[in-house]
């Protein structure tokens, strides 16, 4: 079975600043794709950016971006300028592939509540 | 925002009740899936389901049920509430074949007295 772990419940910067959340995961399969969402308070769950395991090269999406480890299983999410509007909880997720007919399933870590000061 | 809705957004309701979480999405997906959202605010999958007529239990133990006789259709019950279900409950849908992205309805806050 797959674990994911974020190990830092809450975070705090100011506005502008560059923020790093962590995210560490387990499994033994060798084709996935990994996923950074975001739920605001009282609002619905995003994608925020994904990651395809076999790719090297990491993600980028505007302001956001991964550092994607492979072999140690880390899967960091870097906010760059933060803004007011990045306030909210942000899940790390893995999905096996799995095939195209399969359940496509995603374990998600425990969280990070991310708050941005002005 | 994706067009996948939860009713009701918010339910409190007396132990021993019957009740249904409702979820329909007009995006046309194949999957759908049902989680709970724990006061600590970890996710884990219930329920979900490949298609019309096809559900299959989560990773997380439930007592609740669910059925798809529609697409566009998910529906959540519960036989006989308990405090223990006090919870949020998200439901996602996505796109079968190769794609990568499950979208979230709001979700359903209940509470159970």
């Amino acid at each position: 079975a797959q674990t994911v772990t974020q190990s830092q419940p809450e975070m705090s910067v100011q506005e502008a600043e560059t923020v790093t959340l962590s995210c560490t995961y387990d499994t033994s399969e060798n084709n996935y794709y990994l996923f950074w969402y975001k739920q605001p308070p009282s609002r619905q769950m995003i994608l925020v950016i994904r990651q395809e395991a076999y790719k090297q090269q990491n993600a980028t999406e505007n302001r956001f971006s991964v550092n994607f480890q492979k072999a140690a299983k880390s899967f960091s999410l870097k906010i760059s300028d933060s803004q007011l509007g990045d306030t909210a909880m942000y899940f790390c997720a893995f999905m096996k592939h799995g095939g195209v007919q399969g359940a496509q399933k995603l374990v998600f870590g425990q969280g990070t509540r991310l708050t941005i000061n002005p | 925002e994706a067009d996948i809705y939860q009713t009701p957004r918010y339910l409190v309701i007396g132990t021993g009740k019957k009740i249904t979480l409702e979820c329909s999405q007009t995006m046309g997906h194949d999957k759908m899936y049902w989680y709970q959202q724990d006061p600590g605010m970890e996710l884990h999958l219930i329920h979900y389901s490949y298609g019309v007529n096809s559900t299959e239990k989560g990773d997380l133990s439930s007592e609740s049920t669910v059925s798809r006789i529609r697409t566009e259709h998910f529906p959540l019950t519960l036989e006989s509430a308990r405090p223990s279900h006090t919870s949020q409950y998200l439901c996602a849908s996505k796109l079968g074949g190769g794609s990568y992205e499950q979208y979230f309805g709001p979700g359903t806050r209940l509470t159970v007295t």
